[in-house]
Formats: structure tokens, C-alpha cells, sequence
């Protein structure tokens, strides 16, 4: 089974914070995405990178960056936490299309909430 | 530009009553589309999917058929569950290598026993 692992369920942070949210995923995908989840907006995609190093914004970047130095492993950085960046950020990974569409598979969420 | 839209909820049923969740979407070409369920506490896991028109996509019991001529890819289900209370999300790929989802807002689903 495709598992996609996220390293904090629960997260609590001060504003101005330096915050590292961590992702992983054991079945060697091209593709990585992390996500915002907010009740009456459903997914909001920040970032998604489609190989090591390579990343591309989504539709909501403003304050957030994110590092790729494995495949396996795809990281969202929030450089200064704020108080409206508290929310529910979910990762999910699949393999690269070509002419066939995959699913996404998706890890358990992290809850952050910035004090 | 592309997009999803799904019914607003909760929708709350009785155990074994049916269930519709209508979901429409707006894109141009020809993407797929997607049901995803989160069950409390998880993330979310691949409901079903049709990649073409008239396709249908069915699994635990639930179904949708892809719409063209409507946009529309209604989720549906003879007999819920109390095991189905979760929140399902409609969306689309719209194609390309990265493999791309559009969601729609999702819609929480509560069944009373």
C-alpha cells in the first residue's frame, strides 16, 4: 500500500515563527503537493513539485516555501508564522501522468494552529 | 477557468435512506473526475473515478456517472450507513503530467442510525 506519512498530527506555534512541516512518501512518486484545507473552501493547493529540486506554485503560495532535496520527502515552510495560516495542510503524492491519470494519495493532515 | 461545485451541506440521512451529493464542474478539454472521502481524523482516500464521458465509477456500494452534456458528477447511494459519515469531495484533473486536482468544497455527510 501507498503510504504517504506527514510528521506532526498536532502542531502549535507562536506568530513570527519559523515552521517546518514535513512529508513523506514510501512508493517513489514523481509528484508531491501540499494542500490547505479549510471548512467552506475544501483543497486549496499552496505548492506541488513534479521531481527532486523542481517545484511550481499553486494557487495560494503567499507565505510559504518548500524544499525538495529527495524524492521522497517534501517539506512546506512556513517562514513566519501568522495567525491566518492556521489551518488543517494535508500532502498527497502520485505518480507522473504521461497519458494515464493517477489518484493522489494522501497523508493524515497536520493541524496547525498558530497562537 | 476551471472549476467544481458542490451541494452545500451537512446533509444529515436516516440509516438506509439514499444519498445524493450533486457536484458540476467547469472545464475546457476533457479532465477526469474524482469522489474523495475523509473520514474523521484522516486524510483523504480515492472514492471513485470515471476518466471519459458515460463512464461510471462505482465502489463500497456508492456511484457516479460522468455527464458531459450536463457537467455533472453526482455521487449516489441506495442505503447509507452510519460507517459513510465523513465529508466527500467532488474534483477534476485537468490533465498534464503533474496530475493536477481541482476540489470543490466538500460536503459533510452525517447518518443517524
Amino acid at each position: 500500500d501507498v503510504k504517504v506519512t506527514q510528521s506532526s498530527r498536532y502542531l502549535v506555534k507562536r506568530t513570527g515563527e519559523k515552521v517546518f512541516l514535513e512529508c513523506v512518501q514510501d512508493m517513489d512518486h514523481e509528484n508531491m503537493f501540499w494542500y490547505r484545507q479549510d471548512p467552506g473552501l475544501g483543497l486549496r493547493l499552496i505548492y506541488f513539485s513534479y521531481d527532486v529540486k523542481m517545484k511550481e506554485k499553486g494557487d495560494i503560495p503567499e507565505g510559504y516555501s518548500v524544499s525538495r532535496e529527495k524524492k521522497e520527502r517534501f517539506s512546506l515552510i512556513l517562514e513566519s508564522a501568522s495567525t491566518n495560516q492556521t489551518s488543517m495542510y494535508l500532502c498527497a503524492s502520485s505518480p507522473f501522468s504521461g497519458r494515464a491519470v493517477h489518484e493522489q494519495f494522501f497523508g493524515p493532515g497536520t493541524r496547525l494552529t498558530v497562537l | 477557468g476551471n472549476s467544481v461545485t458542490q451541494m452545500e451541506g451537512p446533509v444529515t440521512l436516516s440509516e438506509e435512506a439514499f444519498l445524493t451529493i450533486n457536484c458540476t464542474y467547469t472545464a475546457t478539454g476533457y479532465p477526469s473526475l474524482f469522489w474523495y472521502v475523509q473520514y474523521p481524523g484522516e486524510g483523504l482516500q480515492l472514492l471513485l473515478k470515471a476518466t471519459k464521458a458515460d463512464d461510471k465509477g462505482s465502489n463500497k456500494g456508492f456511484e457516479a456517472t460522468y455527464r458531459k452534456e450536463t457537467t455533472s458528477f453526482h455521487l449516489e447511494k441506495g442505503s447509507v450507513q452510519v460507517s459513510d459519515s465523513a465529508v466527500y469531495f467532488c474534483a477534476l484533473n485537468y490533465g498534464g503530467a503533474t496530475n493536477k486536482l481541482i476540489f470543490g468544497t466538500g460536503t459533510l455527510l452525517a447518518v443517524q442510525p
